[in-house]
């Protein structure tokens, strides 16, 4: 069965920290991972990686994937309160619709 | 605004109702998704829609009935609900099943309470 792992689930830090979020999968036949931040309501599109090693930058957010491994990083440097979100993480194997997992609760406080 | 719109933002029905959920995307989309999200769980795919087709019942219920009229409009139609049925239901498009550079975009949800 297809999964997508996320950790930790919660994370408390304090404002110009840096973190890493995780997510690993087991996918058949993947096709991407994508990242999304959800603050209120709509999941906002990050990030989608598809070849490992490839950096993708946006900002203090940066993500990158490792295929063999099967596992994904989310690093948010110099954190700031609005960072303040649940991540999701997503994956695209065979089937038509992507894979979530739980997410990662980050909470920055001043 | 994302471009896709739901409503209502807010709903509380009793088990015996029967109400629908509203979605519409105007950014030339062709795939369509309900997903339920619970607390604590990860979001959960419902139903998949391609050029109005259904392509995916995720062995849903059939409390929960969708309706795709258009490439541009989904509904969710709800009746005999329970209350474990409560959740976010959020909706997406995306410009083909297989999503390109920016993924799916999501609606704001309908916040759903079974009372």
């Amino acid at each position: 069965e297809d999964k997508v792992v996320q950790s930790p689930l919660s994370l408390v830090v304090h404002e110009g920290d840096t973190v890493t979020l995780n997510c690993s999968y087991e996918v058949t036949n993947f096709r991407s991972l994508l990242w999304y931040k959800q603050e209120k309501k709509a999941p906002t599109f990050l990030f989608m990686l598809t070849s490992s090693g490839i950096e993708k930058k946006s900002g203090r957010l940066s993500s990158i994937l490792d295929k063999k491994e099967l596992f994904s990083i989310l690093n948010i440097t110099a954190t700031q309160t609005g960072d303040s979100a649940i991540y999701l993480c997503a994956v695209g194997g065979a089937g038509t619709a992507l894979i979530f997992g739980k997410g990662t609760t980050l909470s920055v406080s001043s | 605004e994302t471009g896709v719109t739901q409503t209502p933002r807010h709903l509380v029905m009793g088990m015996t109702n029967k109400k629908s959920l509203k979605c519409e995307q105007h950014l030339g989309h062709n795939a369509m998704y309900w997903y339920k999200q619970s607390a604590k769980k990860p979001l959960e795919l419902m139903f998949v829609y391609n050029f109005k087709e259904q392509t995916e019942n995720n062995s849903v219920p059939s409390r929960f009935s969708p309706e795709c009229p258009n490439s541009s409009h989904l509904f969710l139609h709800l009746h005999t609900l329970q209350p474990e049925d409560s959740a976010l239901y959020l909706c997406a498009s995306s410009q083909e099943l297989l999503p390109g550079g920016d993924g799916y975009t999501f609606g704001s949800g309908t916040r759903l309470t079974v009372v």
